[in-house]
């Protein structure tokens, strides 16, 4: 099985903040990376596909990056609604692992 | 607007089965490969499983965690999809959610739409 690690797995950070998470694999990948942010008592919600597509929708200040093993989300100009966690999904191969989360609060 | 709705989830017994669905609308439900996913309390995600649309034949690739005791099935005329759970573990307590999956080709880019989840406790 891929496993993925993520760092860092809590973040502090203020509006506006820029936030930058990194997501690894044990292996390649390819592009085959997904990100989905998740609230408290709610569904995942995709923000970004083949590792720097956005997801229809999503805001533009979320954006990724990265190929292989290793990739990175970006959050520039952090907002309130963005308080939340976020995880790393690989598509590359079965089973679909997830990292374990990188959760973001408030400073 | 694009809905999937988990139903069946409960309370039950070590060594019993359940059985959920995802009832869906507002898409064209044959054209999509669908997915099972799990949480379990306070962890991350889990992904159970998938079923591939009828062009590839309704196949279905699983979790070694639940190889052999978990089967996903859909059924196109009424837009739902199930997870038949058997000789259930206390360690498959989670919210289960089915999702929408987004392929190109049988390469899967990601779960696009997700249900809002459904709460299985086993005991």
């Amino acid at each position: 099985d891929i496993q993925l690690t993520q760092s860092p797995s809590f973040l502090s950070a203020s509006v506006g903040d820029r936030v930058t998470i990194t997501c690894r694999a044990s292996q390649g990948i390819s592009s085959y990376l997904a990100w989905y942010q998740q609230k408290p008592g709610k569904a995942p919600k995709l923000l970004i596909y083949r590792a720097s597509s956005l997801q229809s929708g999503v805001p533009s200040r979320f954006s990724g990056s990265g190929s292989g093993t290793e990739f990175t989300l970006t959050i520039i100009s952090l907002q309130p609604e963005d308080f939340a966690t976020y995880y790393c999904q690989q598509l590359n191969s079965y089973p679909f692992t997830f990292g374990p989360g990188t959760k973001v609060d408030i400073k | 607007e694009v809905q999937l709705v988990e139903a069946g989830g409960g309370l039950v017994q070590s060594g019993r089965s359940l059985r959920l669905s995802c009832t869906t609308s507002g898409f064209s439900f044959g054209d999509y490969a669908l997915s099972w996913f799990r949480q379990a309390p306070g962890k991350g995600l889990e992904w159970v499983g998938f079923i591939r649309t009828k062009g590839y034949g309704w196949t279905t690739e699983y979790a070694a965690s639940v190889k052999g005791r978990f089967t996903i099935s859909r059924d196109d005329s009424k837009r739902i999809a199930y997870l038949q759970m058997n000789s259930l573990k206390t360690e498959d307590t989670a919210v289960y959610y089915c999702t929408r999956d987004f392929t190109v080709l049988d390469h899967y880019y990601g779960m696009d739409v997700w249900g809002q989840g459904t709460t299985v406790t086993v005991s």
